[in-house]
């Protein structure tokens, strides 16, 4: 029930294509839903991160989708370049819970 | 943006001997980091929480005498790896919490560890 299932595992899209990442989730005490980025040898950082009361934000080319009927959420990158080519996590907590993170998903832009 | 450093990026050492690792958070005090160790192509593993001032919580199957945590003050925590072998190598990141309750946690660079 703590899981945080992430796919694909891999993704390969063409330079301008949109990347899109999905997640779902089981406990519906997650209050919180952070996506990171992480290049290889590097830590992760935030990218950009949703509530379950918002149903979309938007950060740039960087866009997240909730549905938490379903609860699942998903990353859309919009007029995706080769410096997006990264390893992102899906992640979700709450209060005084751990992180919990999806398996990630390992993109790579062609140009 | 809140900001989180390791030291050292990258340490080689010899089986049997011990590599601490130091996590600092910059700009902003955090009661709380963690650290998670990493295998390649894989994702994050959550080994311990670390507390300010009281002893670190550690995950199921971790040992907590072979991984040291001190988190001595508010933007400094420790891991010791101690008496290490091969299977000890891997990625080490920290992160920490901005503020007590807060959901965000920022990472560090990463840890690179090799046991020879």
């Amino acid at each position: 029930q703590q899981q945080v299932k992430q796919s694909p595992q891999s993704l390969i899209v063409q330079k301008g294509g949109i990347s899109i990442i999905n997640c779902a989730y089981e406990n519906t005490a997650f209050d919180y839903f952070p996506w990171y980025q992480q290049f290889p040898g590097k830590g992760p950082a935030l990218l950009i991160a949703i509530r379950p009361d918002v149903s979309e934000k938007k950060e740039g080319r960087f866009t997240i989708s909730f549905n938490k009927s379903a609860k699942q959420f998903s990353l859309h990158i919009m007029d995706s370049q080769p410096g997006d080519s990264a390893t992102y996590f899906c992640a979700a907590i709450y209060q005084g819970g751990k992180l919990i993170f999806g398996q990630g998903t390992e993109l790579s832009v062609k140009p | 943006g809140a900001v989180v450093s390791q030291h050292p990026s990258w340490v080689i050492c010899k089986s049997g001997t011990s590599v601490k690792i130091e996590c600092r958070s910059l700009d902003f005090q955090a009661t709380t980091m963690f650290w998670y160790r990493q295998f390649p192509k894989q994702s994050l593993m959550l080994m311990a929480t670390s507390n300010e001032g009281s002893k670190a919580t550690y995950e199921q199957g971790v040992e907590k005498d072979k991984f040291l945590i001190n988190h001595a003050s508010l933007t400094l925590s420790t891991l010791t790896v101690t008496s290490a072998h091969p299977e000890d190598s891997s990625f080490y990141i920290c992160s920490a919490r901005d503020r007590e309750g807060g959901r965000t946690q920022y990472f560090g660079p990463g840890t690179r560890l090799t046991v020879l």
